[in-house]
Formats: structure tokens, C-alpha cells, sequence
């Protein structure tokens, strides 16, 4: 399967736990989003990288969240100090360099913070 | 007023009837208009892709894109069973450093009954 990626696919923590997710795009993606989406609602940008940098980071995004890509391949999206109010669902997607618009999702990291 | 409206629905239609799914935006400078399918507790599946106005046809399902009213459509022919799902629909800018990062509707949820 060549599609994106992620681990966990579930993940249940205590409030004030820290929570680490992994992502691996398509191979050949050189941008690579992460999205947060809850019930009933369209998927909420969070962050954006072309190969290793990460070129914008959403105003809504607490400084508890950070992502990495390190190599330009995989990322990882961590929230340090878990809050009940970061239970969502956490989807990352890749694009390739043309059409750069087209984003392929993955099947999502489901958080439930206790 | 949100950036992109999308009526959530429910929409329950016959199988076999023409299903009509629409997006209303605001924001001018969008050019890329996708509509994506998703499952329960899966990522989304992008389904098509236009850029600026337009029609464009895959199989069952037609695209179309009115930018003088701000306006994006989404037809199914022919509705399967197998097309119940949420379908939302997003769209982009050009934006620094390439971003494309996607504004969402709020999705629309589908049942077509056998």
C-alpha cells in the first residue's frame, strides 16, 4: 500500500499525558499537512511542511503542539500536557510537487483525552 | 460568516436517484475547489478536482464550479448504496510558500437507500 500513513490509529490518554503521532506520506510528496477535525465539522489546518520545513503553523495552534519533519519524509505531530478539549480525530495528508493542490489523506490518529 | 458553507444535511435519497451536493464561499481568491468522501472514522477520499471555473466529469460523478456566484457542485448519477458517506468540500488560495492549505465545509451526510 503506497498511500500516507499514521500510527497510532487510536490513542487514549490522561489529561497531562504527552502524546506523540507518526505519519508517513506518499514517497514521492514533498508537502506534507497536518488537520484536526471533530465531529460534525470540515478537518482545521494546523501546519504545513515543504520537505523539512515547516512553513506555517496555525494562530489556533497552542504552543503544547509540535510538529517535525526531519528528513522530509515522515512527520510527527506531538501535544505535550494533554487538555480533554484536544480530543479529536488527527489527520496528516501529502501532496505531490504537481498538482500541488490535490492533498491524499491518511486514515487518522483518533485522540480521546480522559 | 464562515469562509465556506456546506449544508450538513442529512440527505437520504433512493438508489439509483441524481444526488446534488453544494458549497457556497466568500473568499474571491480561491482557485482549487475538491470535494472529498468520507467514511465513519476514516480520512477523506478526494473524489475530484477543479481548478477556477468549470465542469469536469469522472464516472458517476460531475464537479462544477461557478466563480462569478461563488458557488461549487457536486453531482452523483445513478447513487449506490456504497455512496452513503459524508462528502464535504474544500478549496484553496495561493498562498506563502506554496501552502495550499485546505478551508473546509462542514460536510454533508449521504444515505442512499436500496
Amino acid at each position: 500500500d503506497t498511500g500516507v500513513s499514521q500510527n497510532p490509529r487510536h490513542k487514549i490518554t490522561k489529561r497531562g499525558q504527552n502524546v506523540t503521532f507518526r505519519c508517513d506520506p506518499i514517497s514521492e510528496h514533498n508537502r506534507l499537512y497536518w488537520y484536526r477535525q471533530t465531529l460534525g465539522q470540515g478537518p482545521e489546518f494546523l501546519t504545513y511542511f515543504q520537505n523539512e520545513a515547516q512553513l506555517e503553523k496555525s494562530r489556533l495552534l497552542s504552543d503544547r503542539f509540535s510538529a517535525e519533519r526531519p528528513k522530509g519524509s515522515f512527520s510527527t505531530l506531538e501535544i505535550q500536557r494533554t487538555e480533554q478539549g484536544d480530543s479529536a480525530m488527527y489527520l496528516c495528508a501529502s501532496s505531490p510537487r504537481t498538482p500541488q493542490e490535490t492533498q491524499y489523506f491518511g486514515p487518522g490518529t483518533r485522540l480521546l483525552v480522559l | 460568516q464562515k469562509e465556506v458553507e456546506q449544508d450538513p444535511g442529512p440527505l437520504s435519497v433512493p438508489e439509483g436517484a441524481i444526488v446534488s451536493l453544494n458549497c457556497t464561499y466568500s473568499n474571491s481568491a480561491f482557485q482549487y475547489f475538491m470535494w472529498y468522501r468520507q467514511y465513519s472514522r476514516k480520512g477523506p477520499e478526494l473524489l475530484m478536482y477543479t481548478y477556477s471555473s468549470g465542469n469536469k466529469e469522472d464516472g458517476r460523478f460531475t464537479a462544477q464550479v461557478d466563480k462569478s456566484s461563488k458557488y461549487i457542485s457536486l453531482f452523483i448519477r445513478d447513487s449506490q448504496p456504497s455512496d452513503s458517506a459524508t462528502y464535504l468540500c474544500a478549496m484553496s488560495a495561493e498562498n506563502a510558500g506554496n501552502n495550499r492549505k485546505l478551508i473546509w465545509g462542514l460536510g454533508t451526510s449521504l444515505a442512499v437507500n436500496p
